[in-house]
């Protein structure tokens, strides 16, 4: 099927305004997770998802930051007050089911987050 | 905690010539450990994994748990090798947080 996609695939905002982003995993993935890439420092851990349950929230920023995922599929990362050093591309990702091995993440194209 | 080092921002070879991209990292146990790779306008994919000691588009990689080291390797660059490549390390069994390096962009040159 149809691999992970994002949506919007850019967003533009200005400072303290929120914002919502979406993930559409891929069908009957199980697992999904959200990062962060910022120029200079890589690929940044977020959260992680085992269907709707995030058992791992420790890479969460600060409270600003939060994500939900209902009906096992579609998840939203809503950052709140928003500042210009959260300005990055957010990445998803899935997998069909974790603690295997063998899985494999597959990244949608990401969210490219502008923060004025 | 764990972590992945990649200590080269910007690695450029002469297509045809070997490449190197280094990968170190710190965890006290076995870890599974994997390289991504990103091309231009393109997505994060797996290049490989050390479990499945696989070789994909020529690219191997041999984990060192005396030195904690996952160096990728291939033994004559090509210019579609171009690209950002990510050293990544998972803790096995628990949950899937999947610890990203920095990253290394390999240019090769015509």
């Amino acid at each position: 099927g149809a691999g992970v996609s994002q949506s919007p695939s850019n967003k533009v905002t200005e400072k303290g305004k929120d914002v919502e982003l979406r993930c559409d995993p891929i069908s009957g993935h199980t697992a999904l997770y959200w990062y962060r890439q910022s120029l200079g420092q890589g690929l940044e851990f977020l959260i992680y998802f085992q269907g709707n349950s995030a058992p791992d929230k420790s890479g969460l920023p600060s409270d600003r930051f939060s994500a939900e995922r209902t009906g096992g599929s579609v998840s939203t990362l809503t950052i709140q007050r928003t500042q210009q050093e959260d300005s990055a591309v957010y990445l998803c990702a899935s997998s069909s089911f974790g603690g295997q091995a063998k899985e494999t993440q597959y990244f949608g194209p990401g969210t490219r987050l502008l923060v004025l | 905690a764990q972590r992945v080092t990649q200590p080269e921002k910007l690695l450029s070879v002469f297509k045809g010539a070997p490449v190197e991209l280094k990968c170190n990292y710190s965890y006290s146990g076995s870890p599974e450990l994997f390289w991504y790779v990103q091309y231009s306008r393109q997505r994060l994919q797996l290049l490989l994994r050390h479990i499945s000691r696989e070789s994909i588009k020529g690219f191997t990689a041999d984990l060192n748990k005396g030195e904690t080291s996952f160096h990728l390797k291939k033994p004559f660059a090509q210019e579609e090798d171009s690209a950002m490549y990510y050293c990544a390390l998972r803790i096995p069994g628990g949950y899937q947080k999947v610890t990203f390096g920095t990253g290394t962009k390999l240019q090769v040159i015509p």
